[in-house]
């Protein structure tokens, strides 16, 4: 059964902080992507990964990087969090393909920044 | 930045009842995906559409995919209360091939009252 886990279910941070969140999968996927999530804008793509120490900005790459050193692992890092980072993050997984593969989630991240 | 709008963005129904849920944009997608996100769970796939026009069935859910390929909808009959939670279409941009990123529409909030 195919797997995405993220370090915390709930994390609450205090501007100024680094905050790292975390994320593995264990299905050799080559792509990786990190979402927030707000009430009426759907998902928007912060960064994705399509291999080791790769990378590319989605979105609203703005107070975020990545990190992905493990083709398993892929983090994501608030440099100083701010309040406008307080927000639902969502991290998933897809293969290589010919067509658009299914991208597989994680549970999310609900991090509130006072 | 190409945008996915769906509507309406809340629906509160009673058990039995059927329903549409539209996804629009000015833009062409190579394919287009609906998810559907239940309370404290990250999304997860539906259904993937991938010719203009084309339809797919999933039980008491019928997509379709428009035949210019700037839209979707889905539509579902005597809705159960086990169909609640937030419905995301997602497209990949472009003409055809495989980007592997997605663009996620606004999502689609419904609530089956038993």
């Amino acid at each position: 059964d195919v797997k995405v886990t993220q370090s915390s279910r709930y994390l609450v941070k205090r501007t100024g902080e680094k905050v790292f969140l975390e994320c593995v999968q264990d299905m050799d996927h080559e792509n990786m992507f990190w979402y927030r999530q707000d009430p009426g804008l759907g998902l928007r793509l912060i960064y994705f990964s399509y291999d080791v120490k790769m990378k590319e900005k989605g979105d609203i790459p703005e107070g975020y990087s990545v990190s992905r050193e493990k083709k398993e692992r892929f983090s994501l890092i608030l440099e100083s969090a701010s309040t406008n980072q307080t927000s639902m993050y969502l991290c998933a997984s897809s293969g290589t393909g010919t067509r658009t593969d299914t991208q597989y989630f994680g549970p999310g991240t609900r991090l509130t920044v006072l | 930045t190409q945008l996915l709008e769906q509507s309406p963005q809340f629906l509160s129904i009673q058990e039995g009842e059927n329903l549409t849920v539209y996804c629009n944009s000015s833009s062409v997608f190579s394919s287009l995906q609906w998810y559907r996100q239940e309370p404290g769970e990250g999304p997860v796939l539906l259904v993937t559409v991938v010719t203009g026009g084309e339809v797919k069935k999933l039980k008491r859910l019928t997509f379709q995919f428009g035949d210019a390929r700037k839209d979707s909808s889905l539509h579902i009959t005597a809705a159960q209360p086990g169909d609640t939670g937030l419905y995301l279409c997602a497209g990949e941009p472009g003409y055809g091939g495989a980007t592997n990123k997605l663009i996620f529409g606004t999502g689609t909030l419904l609530a089956v009252q038993p």
